[in-house]
């Protein structure tokens, strides 16, 4: 348990779809990150929450994405109008100081 | 901005056979480095961390790691690998700013 939860774990949509994602981490931290992992590579950097503000967004990050945590503890993450380039792993991770960040186990898109 | 380049994309040893997965990052300024591990459909576990101190870092499972800054390295190493330990491995760094940058992964496959 690394104590980040993330639901659904599998999504399998239709192309043009929006779907959305969520992340819970069972204990305060003030960070919290998302990530996306295509097949065969390591996960890139999405966007990233101190608390409820959001501090910095990856350029990988369309207008068609869109993430929000709003009371600076659950994050969520939508995709609209979504395209089969969007079918990846979307991690979630938290992480408080100067220590390691802890993955959630992924949340597995598949756009048909 | 930095960078982190994982030589092997991958590595097949045989079991009970020593490895070393080798990342070098670009940064050479200070940085904080971590190991993962990803098992197939699974998020990402930490296996090792170097914050400071000591250059060899022992970690789970028994792997190990060296940091090496005048070469920027932080290469991964166990003595005597076993079957479970075929997974994907990837090198991590966070320096200055607070996200993790991953390498490209290096897939270890053990083979009896």
């Amino acid at each position: 348990d690394t104590g980040v939860s993330q639901d659904p774990r599998h999504k399998i949509t239709k192309r043009g779809q929006n779907v959305t994602f969520r992340c819970d981490p069972i204990s305060e931290h003030n960070r919290l990150y998302w990530y996306r992992q295509t097949l065969g590579q390591g996960p890139e950097f999405l966007t990233y929450f101190q608390n409820e503000a959001q501090l910095e967004k990856s350029r990988l990050l369309s207008d068609r994405f869109s993430a929000e945590r709003p009371k600076g503890s659950f994050s969520t993450l939508e995709i609209q109008r979504t395209e089969q380039g969007d079918s990846a792993m979307y991690l979630c991770a938290i992480r408080g100081g100067n220590t390691e960040a802890f993955f959630g186990q992924g949340t597995r898109l598949t756009v048909v | 901005a930095q960078s982190v380049t994982q030589l092997d994309s991958q590595v097949p040893v045989f079991e009970e056979a020593p490895v070393e997965l080798r990342c070098n990052y670009s940064s050479s300024v200070s940085v904080y480095l971590f190991w993962y591990v990803q098992y197939p459909n699974q998020g990402l576990q930490l296996l090792l961390k170097y914050l400071s101190g000591s250059t060899l870092v022992k970690g789970i499972n028994g792997f190990e790691a060296e940091f090496n800054k005048s070469q920027t390295s932080f290469h991964l190493r166990k003595p005597s690998v076993h079957i479970s330990d075929t997974a994907e491995y990837f090198c991590a760094v966070i320096q200055g700013a607070q996200k993790l940058v991953f390498g490209q992964g290096t897939r270890l496959t053990i083979n009896p």
